[in-house]
């Protein structure tokens, strides 16, 4: 069955850049997009980009440009995102997640990532 | 940027009752839309796509309507399990979730 497996929760200080991976099991990581989608606590879904594993293409939300990197390694199925000049309001649970026609149909657990100094 | 607004925020019923939250996008989407389920320290999960397309594995009880700028999530009686926030997403162009409706015990 499809695995969407998460690294664990990161604590930074502002201005510090976080890696968050994602590693895919049960199907063929190639063929579906992974997207990142973020939640601050209590607050609602926000979607930050997009990132193709069989080309390595990325999309991204107009407010995370520059500041954002979504890459991919195949031969782990392990999907990466970076994202870089953390702030405290970037201070929430990031998921990944498959998309299957451009809607999300497998999550990650979720990683939380605080940002404080 | 296409903005989601949902209606209610907060909804209190009871187990049996029928729930309906709506949706609504500041431009037409045609069908594209899914709606998700979260419970409190979870992922979101995939309930209903393309408006109104029920995803393997959700009970017959939840289903979805609607097109262009209005839609519905309807829950025909509310069980124990369906306590959560419910968050539409419209991806017809790039992709935005609503704020959420928490469905709460009455």
């Amino acid at each position: 069955q499809v695995h969407l497996v998460q690294s664990g929760a990161e604590v930074k200080k502002p201005g510090a850049s976080v890696r968050v991976s994602c590693k895919a099991s049960g199907y063929t990581f190639s063929s579906f997009k992974i997207n990142w989608v973020r939640q601050a606590t209590g607050q609602g879904l926000e979607w930050m980009g997009w990132m193709n594993p069989h080309s390595g293409d990325s999309g991204f939300a107009q407010k995370f440009q520059g500041r954002v990197t979504m890459t991919r390694d195949t031969s782990t199925s392990t999907a990466f995102l970076d994202l870089s000049s953390l702030g405290p309001e970037d201070t929430a649970i990031y998921y990944c997640a498959r998309d299957l026609n451009y809607y999300f149909d497998y999550w990650g657990q979720g990683t939380l990532v605080t940002v404080s100094s | 940027d296409i903005q989601m607004t949902q209606s209610p925020s907060t909804l209190s019923a009871s187990v049996g009752d029928r729930v309906t939250v709506t949706c609504r996008a500041s431009q037409p989407i045609s069908t594209w839309l899914a709606w998700y389920q979260q419970k409190p320290g979870k992922a979101p999960n995939l309930l209903i796509y393309k408006a109104s397309n029920l995803q393997t594995g959700v009970p017959s009880r939840f289903s979805g309507s609607g097109s262009g700028t209005e839609f519905t999530l309807t829950i025909s009686s509310l069980q124990p399990d369906d306590f959560a926030t419910y968050y539409c997403q419209q991806y017809s162009s790039f992709w935005t979730f609503g704020p959420g409706t928490k469905v709460e015990i009455k």
